[in-house]
């Protein structure tokens, strides 16, 4: 079945550490995002990638790193740097920008 | 600026009553207005893309409509599993090809 596949689906992070969450997509669609959504609240963009080896900065992109080696999969890292990291991340591909966009299941991120 | 607003924040509604939600935007060349539907702890479900003023779409209860300034959902005869958070979202007029979504409409529909 095609889809896109977050990983993991929950994930703990000690202050002052990286971590990085997976996003793996077999429905061949060359654009993919990161989306952050907090509690009660729309999603807002971290990083958004329209082709291999090429992304652009979100609204939010602070405290965030990406990579984008192969078309398939598209890592999101969150930096000590991100002073608030717990929320629920979202990645979602699409044919184009202006195309629906399809989502993974999210990670959520908790800081302890 | 361009921005999406979605009203009301929450609704919650009995079983069989029939409401609608709004999305309005302020997009100056709009490329598509899309409907999600979220259940919690989930990633949001791809219901209708309108495209056009007067444009409208059709799924088991749910009805999008689309004007130039806003689109509205509406939900005939609701069932508790209707239950979730709608979410619309449109292309900024920025040459960003990337959706900005609304802060969603939680809808509680109680049997």
């Amino acid at each position: 079945d095609g889809g896109i596949t977050q990983s993991p689906k929950y994930l703990f992070r000690k202050e002052g550490q990286n971590v990085t969450l997976s996003c793996e997509q077999n429905l061949n669609h060359d654009a993919m995002y990161w989306y952050r959504q907090d509690p009660g609240q729309g999603l807002r963009l971290i990083y958004y990638s329209q082709i291999v080896n090429d992304f652009q900065k979100g609204d939010i992109a602070e405290g965030y790193s990406v990579s984008r080696e192969k078309k398939e999969s598209f890592p999101l890292t969150v930096t000590s740097a991100q002073k608030n990291p717990t929320a629920f991340y979202l990645c979602a591909s699409t044919t184009t920008g202006d195309t629906e966009a399809f989502f993974g299941q999210g990670t959520r991120l908790t800081v302890v | 600026e361009d921005q999406v607003t979605q009203s009301p924040e929450a609704l919650r509604l009995q079983e069989g009553e029939s409401s609608s939600l709004n999305c309005s935007y302020t997009v100056s060349g709009l490329r598509g207005l899309f409907w999600y539907r979220q259940d919690p702890g989930k990633g949001p479900e791809f219901l209708f893309t309108l495209y056009s003023a007067g444009e409208e779409k059709e799924k088991e209860r749910l009805k999008a409509t689309l004007t130039k300034k806003e689109s509205f959902l509406h939900i005939t005869a609701p069932k508790p599993e209707d239950s979730a958070t709608y979410l619309c979202a449109v292309p900024l007029d920025t040459g960003r090809r990337a959706l900005t979504f609304g802060s969603g409409t939680r809808l509680q529909v109680q049997p």
